[in-house]
């Protein structure tokens, strides 16, 4: 069936780079996301890629995609004590808007 | 306000109680789903939602109930509230693949 694995935690220093990995089953997922979730909030967009792609740059934040290992990561450049909170990997499920999620990564930003 | 929203964002209940969740968007966004946060299990999805009147399982049906009369309500309702039931709900709305998947606050559940 459909499953999204991740890391539950990592621990980086302020100005640090963070890389948080997530895989995958469903070859067929078009779309794959990386959401963001702040304390006592719901999920935030952050960015996604196509599976075409194999990767994607979006300000401090990479995407990279190995459509062969099933494997995403995301980049987090500079990390700032903001950038704290819970990163969800997802992949949608056919044409229906339908995402799965991983577990979540929670991200911890040391001054 | 445009956006989605969540009623109650807070609620205690006692097991064996009915209790409805609300969900309430502001785009017309076809569809809508509802997940179950917990720790350790991420997000599961329970029921989505395509269309007014279609409405489908997700992983984690059983226990739930919903309905969608009208494009931008999509209620959940926990028929018999149970202990293993305590979670924050999210609803979350969008136009379809592709499109951005907009979240709710969430509802923190305690099921006494």
């Amino acid at each position: 069936g459909e499953d999204v694995e991740q890391s539950l935690f990592l621990s980086v220093r302020e100005g640090d780079s963070s890389v948080i990995n997530c895989t995958y089953t469903d070859s067929s997922s078009t779309y794959l996301y990386w959401y963001k979730q702040e304390p006592g909030a719901g999920l935030q967009l952050l960015t996604y890629i196509f599976s075409n792609m194999d990767m994607k740059q979006d300000q401090r934040l990479t995407v990279l995609l190995n459509k062969k290992d099933k494997h995403l990561s995301l980049r987090i450049a500079d990390t700032q004590t903001g950038d704290s909170a819970i990163y969800f990997c997802a992949e949608s499920m056919g044409n229906t808007g339908k995402l799965i999620f991983g577990q979540g990564t929670t991200l911890q930003v040391k001054p | 306000d445009a956006g989605i929203t969540q009623s109650p964002r807070y609620k205690i209940t006692e097991t064996g109680r009915q209790v409805t969740l609300m969900c309430h968007q502001t785009w017309s966004h076809s569809y809508m789903f509802w997940y179950r946060q917990d720790l350790g299990h991420g997000l599961r999805l329970i029921y989505y939602s395509a269309a007014a009147d279609i409405t489908d399982k997700g992983e984690v049906p059983d226990g739930y109930v919903v309905s969608r009369s009208k494009t931008e309500n999509f209620p959940l309702t926990l028929e018999s509230a149970t202990r293993s039931q305590t979670s924050v709900y999210f609803c979350a709305s969008t136009e379809g693949q592709g499109f951005d998947l907009y979240f709710g606050p969430g509802t923190r559940l305690t099921v006494t």
